[in-house]
């Protein structure tokens, strides 16, 4: 079985500041961790994702996450926050072993202040 | 990557009722999902849609309400039917794109469907 838990579904950062959404995973097989965008009134995007490759992954819009094995964690970072950047955050977990079906976490709505 | 539309974008649909939402992708795909996200919540997988098989149904979800077709690997189509409020959500297919199995899944814009 597997599951992700986002910690904090609101955050709020000032523009031009630290981005850091957490998560964490649970999975009993080597995981695939991917996290996704959702704007407002938009479907999902790939931000990034981890296959087991290198433990740090570089994503589109200047967004990074590390993967620590140690921690089972896959947080999403971004150094200087915009205002573009507002929107809602999930983290997904699924595995190489046959089901591919993503599990999402409960989502991280990002506000960025002026 | 994949182009995926969904049709219809939205609609709003009165209790009892049906709706069938498509989904198709610009290019064939073995594996293909759907979704629903219920208001302010996140993701929940309802069911695979196989090719040329019986979808497999997540757990709280069952054919006779969310049937499910899927003729080719390029096309499917869900069904919400005897609507009640509680359906009320967006609704989204998945695919997953790649050599062999693949990783990467993408999803389509999604159907945002209001129950009245």
């Amino acid at each position: 079985a597997q599951s992700v838990t986002q910690l904090g579904s609101h955050v709020s950062v000032s523009e031009g500041a630290l981005v850091l959404l957490r998560c964490n995973y649970s999975s009993s097989v080597p995981p695939y961790l991917f996290w996704y965008v959702q704007y407002p009134n938009q479907g999902l995007q790939l931000l990034l994702k981890y296959t087991s490759a290198a433990t740090l992954v570089k994503g589109i819009n200047g967004f990074e996450a590390e993967f620590k094995k140690s921690e089972t964690s896959f947080h999403l970072t971004k150094p200087s926050a915009h205002m573009s950047d507002a929107a809602e955050y999930f983290c997904a977990v699924s595995s190489d072993t046959g089901r591919r079906a993503l599990t999402f976490g409960s989502g991280t709505r990002l506000q960025v202040q002026p | 990557s994949a182009v995926i539309s969904q049709k219809p974008s939205r609609d709003i649909c009165q209790r009892g009722t049906s709706l069938t939402i498509q989904c198709q992708v610009d290019s064939q795909v073995t594996m293909m999902f759907w979704y629903r996200q219920q208001p302010g919540q996140s993701l929940t997988l309802i069911a695979t849609a196989n090719q040329g098989s019986e979808a497999t149904y997540e757990s709280g979800f069952v054919i006779d309400k969310f049937p499910i077709s899927r003729p080719n690997l390029t096309f499917s189509t869900l069904t919400v039917s005897n609507m009640s409020p509680e359906d009320s959500s967006i609704y989204l297919c998945s695919v997953v794109v790649g050599p062999g199995q693949g990783v990467e899944q993408y999803f389509g814009p999604g159907t945002r469907l209001t129950v009245t």
